[in-house]
């Protein structure tokens, strides 16, 4: 157990819909990190967020957007949803910035767009 | 930019075979270097680091060295078993910038008993 937690495990929605997905770090550590992971392009970085703020942006649609708030969770929103938008979406965090040790992952929110 | 490449899969071995996943980076700094395991339906799951170079990182039979000179970090297993089977991946962390790891694009490894 990595101590991130993810909700939903599974999502299945429909085209043009929006679902938000929650991520709960572990206790202690300030940045929050999404990841997509799809068959065909591995994992792609999304956004990181570090005590509330936006840290760096990856390669966020802009039918995506995230916050992290006060307790430290993080949110990621997905909207307009498209077919190509079903993926495993990870979550991870890590402690104090300006170390280089691991992330911590999530088990992953798996999203079915039909 | 940085990123990182890794041996195509997937890899399908016997079970005690010997198992070499190679991997490669290009950073603008001095990266710590990861192995992360996916296992089938599960998440990442940390499998070794190293962070400065010819550190040897290792776990459960696994080592990888931290070369700076081939800016390379091989994993390797001596006798792989079938509980082995999982999606390998190679990243990177830059202590400057953007602290994200970067991902190789993973490696499929199925062990056959």
């Amino acid at each position: 157990d990595s101590g991130v937690t993810q909700t939903p495990k599974h999502l299945i929605t429909a085209t043009g819909q929006r679902v938000t997905l929650r991520c709960s770090p572990r206790s202690g550590d300030l940045s929050v990190y999404w990841y997509q992971q799809s068959l065909d392009q591995g994992l792609q970085f999304l956004i990181q967020y570090y005590n509330g703020e936006e840290r760096a942006k990856g390669n966020i649609l802009e039918r995506f957007s995230a916050q992290q708030f006060p307790d430290l969770h993080s949110e990621l929103n997905l909207s307009s949803l498209e077919l190509g938008d079903s993926a495993l979406y990870f979550c991870a965090s890590s402690g104090r910035t300006g170390t280089t040790g691991e992330l911590f992952f999530g088990e992953g929110s798996r999203l079915t767009v039909l | 930019g940085d990123s990182v490449t890794q041996m195509e899969g997937p890899v399908t071995l016997s079970e005690e075979a010997f198992l070499t996943i190679n991997c490669t980076y290009t950073a603008t700094g001095y990266p710590s270097l990861f192995w992360y395991v996916q296992y089938p339906g599960e998440g990442l799951q940390l499998l070794l680091k190293a962070t400065k170079a010819d550190d040897k990182g290792s776990n459960k039979g696994f080592e990888a060295t931290y070369r700076k000179e081939t800016t390379s970090f091989h994993l390797e297993k001596g006798s792989v078993q079938v509980s082995d089977s999982a999606v390998y991946f190679c990243a990177l962390r830059l202590i400057q910038g953007a602290q994200k790891l970067v991902f190789g694009q993973g490696t499929r490894l199925t062990i056959n008993p």
